[in-house]
């Protein structure tokens, strides 16, 4: 069975750092692209950032680029995501989700997010 | 960075009705399109993807087509179950974005 386990979020105060951490198992991790996506209650999907198989091709949202990196350890079955400088409207719940290919063509399976609250 | 703009916002039907949801790209995405259902307090789901090739599980009611610049998800009779929250999604480049969503209530 495939699943993608988020965890690391909490409260932080505003300019402070914090590490997302998304656990695969059940697929070859290796294979495919990840991506984060993000929700804030009752509001609508942010897309992150996504990173492709190898590392080769990484995008981020406007939003967050020079703030958040994401990374992977594929001998690890991980994904990653370094968000510094953070911001009370980066409060969201942050779901990962694995792609279907090995570049970005649609996240078939989504985690049941972490939550993250910036605020002092 | 590609705008998608989903129309309507909101939508209120009936079950057995026949439903059309509209994603406009502000520039060109080739068939570079996926749709999701969120539910509340849940993680969204794949419906379709390439635009129009529809996800493994998915019932056959839903279909999706498009390309360029103009994309449509429809649900040909709804279900109880069908009423939830739908967004499109742009894979064509970075950053890749969302629309806004479209909630389908029940009439």
């Amino acid at each position: 069975e495939v699943q993608v386990v988020e965890s690391g979020g909490g409260l932080v105060q505003p300019g402070r750092s914090l590490r997302l951490s998304c656990g695969a198992s059940g697929f070859t991790f290796e294979d495919y692209a990840m991506h984060w996506v993000r929700q804030t209650p009752g509001k609508g999907l942010e897309w992150v950032s996504g990173i492709s198989w190898n590392s080769g091709s990484i995008g981020y949202a406007d939003s967050v680029k020079g703030r958040f990196t994401i990374s992977r350890d594929n001998a690890e079955n991980s994904l990653y995501l370094q968000m510094n400088s953070l911001r009370p409207e980066d409060t969201a719940l942050y779901y990962c989700a694995k792609d279907m290919g090995r570049r970005p063509s649609a996240p078939d399976y989504w985690g049941q997010g972490t939550l993250v609250i910036v605020s002092s | 960075d590609i705008q998608l703009t989903q129309s309507p916002s909101f939508l209120s039907a009936s079950v057995g009705d026949r439903v059309t949801i509209t994603c406009r790209a502000s520039q060109g995405i080739s068939h570079y399109v996926a749709w999701y259902q969120q539910n509340p307090g849940k993680a969204p789901k794949l419906l379709i993807y390439a635009a129009s090739t529809l996800q493994s599980g998915v019932p056959s009611r839903f279909s999706g087509s498009g390309s360029g610049t103009e994309f449509t998800l429809t649900i040909s009779s709804l279900q109880p179950e069908d009423f939830a929250t739908y967004y499109c999604q742009q894979l064509n480049s970075y950053p890749i974005t969302f629309g806004q969503g479209t909630r389908l209530e029940i009439k």
